[in-house]
């Protein structure tokens, strides 16, 4: 197992554009997680899925931000007209459900960092 | 509202001495508590954890304490190593498996 995957690492694009990133989890996880991180900051948590149910959603984000897991596996988070507080790196993470609730340990990928100009 | 809390952004420690990075949190529903450790351009990694329902767990050189009548927990790593310069990120989760991080320490060990 190659472990929790991003795509892609690195994305520039201008203002009011949009964007997608892919996250891959580890197979059989069930659980999947978005966070964003900013300079200096921790990981905010934007949303997260149980298979393919989105269980709850940031009230940070706006409308322009939505997040899918179709087939509860792989998962896309999609940026609408791209502003460029959304600069950011965009982290993935997964788990399976009895590990979160037993260390609460989640695996995360190395990110997709975006640059909006 | 900042539910986990690292206070000091920065800690610089020499190798062999103790390394202590600290955290605060606000919530009493939290049922574990975790650090995670940021080496630049990884993501995070997570190093240890402690349920709510204890005070003190321990894996190898690193140790945490959680003080839950202070709301306060922290890491202690002995011998602190350069190989340990990271930054460090205390988390709690919620009952719905939700991870809320602090804003990081960035600990330094200097040979």
């Amino acid at each position: 197992d190659t472990g929790v995957s991003q795509d892609p690492r690195h994305k520039i694009t201008k203002r009011g554009q949009n964007v997608t990133f892919r996250c891959d989890p580890i197979s059989e996880h069930n659980r999947l997680y978005w966070y964003r991180q900013t300079l200096g900051q921790g990981p905010e948590f934007l949303t997260y899925f149980q298979n393919e149910a989105q269980l709850e959603k940031s009230r940070l984000l706006s409308d322009r931000f939505s997040a899918e897991r179709p087939k509860g596996s792989f998962s896309t988070l999609e940026i609408q007209r791209t502003e460029q507080g959304d600069s950011a790196m965009y982290l993935c993470a997964s788990s399976l459900v009895a590990a979160v609730r037993g260390t609460g340990e989640l695996f995360f990928g190395e990110g997709s960092r975006l640059t909006v100009l | 509202d900042q539910q986990v809390k690292q206070n000091s952004p920065s800690l610089s420690v020499q190798e062999g001495r103790i390394s202590i990075l600290n955290c605060d949190y606000t919530n009493s529903m939290f049922d574990y508590f975790l650090w995670y450790k940021k080496y630049p351009a990884e993501g995070p990694t997570f190093l240890i954890s402690i349920s709510s329902i204890k005070d003190k767990n321990e894996d190898g050189r690193f140790t945490v304490f959680l003080n839950k009548s202070a709301k306060h927990l922290s890491l202690h790593i002995v011998p602190s190593q350069p190989g340990d310069s990271a930054v460090y990120f205390c988390a709690a989760i919620t009952k719905g498996g939700k991870l809320i991080f602090g804003q990081g320490t960035e600990l330094s060990v200097k040979p």
